[in-house]
């Protein structure tokens, strides 16, 4: 039982190159989010699918794109990296609203 | 916009003594407070939550209080243990289809011996 699966743990990309962040979950939560952390910011909604199918913008959607490609699966994806995206990215999975979010161990992303 | 505010950014306690760290919203559509505590290298982790309908809840030595008038709540850690260090963030949603947490900006907090 792992929970939330993040992968990579660790990437660095160069400005302009694209790349995908995988989050799987093993809870049978119908909602998942991905948040990037950064210092002083706290955590920052990005995208969230509520249910498989659907997917919304959260608070700072621009540069990424995500799937919801089943229950289990959600992916970020970076087009074009730039600098300001270097961040400590993380998947959340939850049930409903008013329900805590479970977390994975996030992707440390650097952009150079 | 900040809809979040957490209060101090850091925390130096001595072991034993008592954490306190504020937050406050401005969306009065919130419903739902937890608290989450992070450790170095892992994703945040559920900590206790608070519901408005009650003023306090405590789970062992970790307690909110709640004040909704003042759209107000912060986490009390008694007795603090070296073990607690680490960092804390507040967050708030609102009842719906999805928990869309908006977090504060995190509270580090170092507890001494």
């Amino acid at each position: 039982n792992a929970g939330v699966t993040q992968t990579p743990k660790f990437q660095v990309l160069k400005t302009g190159q694209s790349m995908t962040l995988q989050c799987a979950q093993d809870m049978n939560h119908n909602s998942m989010y991905w948040y990037r952390q950064d210092p002083g910011m706290g955590l920052r909604l990005i995208y969230y699918s509520a249910s498989e199918g659907t997917t919304d913008k959260g608070e700072v959607p621009n540069g990424y794109n995500v799937s919801r490609l089943n229950k289990r699966e959600f992916s970020l994806r970076l087009e074009s990296a730039a600098p300001s995206q270097t961040s400590v990215y993380f998947c959340a999975t939850g049930r409903t609203g008013g329900s805590p979010l479970h977390f994975g161990n996030g992707t440390r992303l650097t952009v150079t | 916009q900040q809809q979040v505010k957490q209060s101090p950014q850091s925390l130096i306690v001595q072991k034993g003594g008592i954490s306190i760290i504020n937050c406050a919203y401005e969306n009065t559509a919130f419903d739902y407070f937890p608290w989450y505590q992070q450790f170095p290298g892992k994703g945040p982790a559920l900590l206790i939550a608070i519901r408005p309908d009650v003023s306090e809840k405590k789970e062992g030595r970790f307690t909110i209080s709640f004040n909704k008038s003042a759209k107000q709540f912060s986490l009390h850690i008694m007795d603090s243990q070296p073990g607690d260090s680490a960092t804390y963030f507040c967050a708030a949603s609102s009842a719906g289809t999805a928990s869309k947490l908006t977090f504060g900006t995190g509270t580090r907090l170092q507890v001494t011996l």
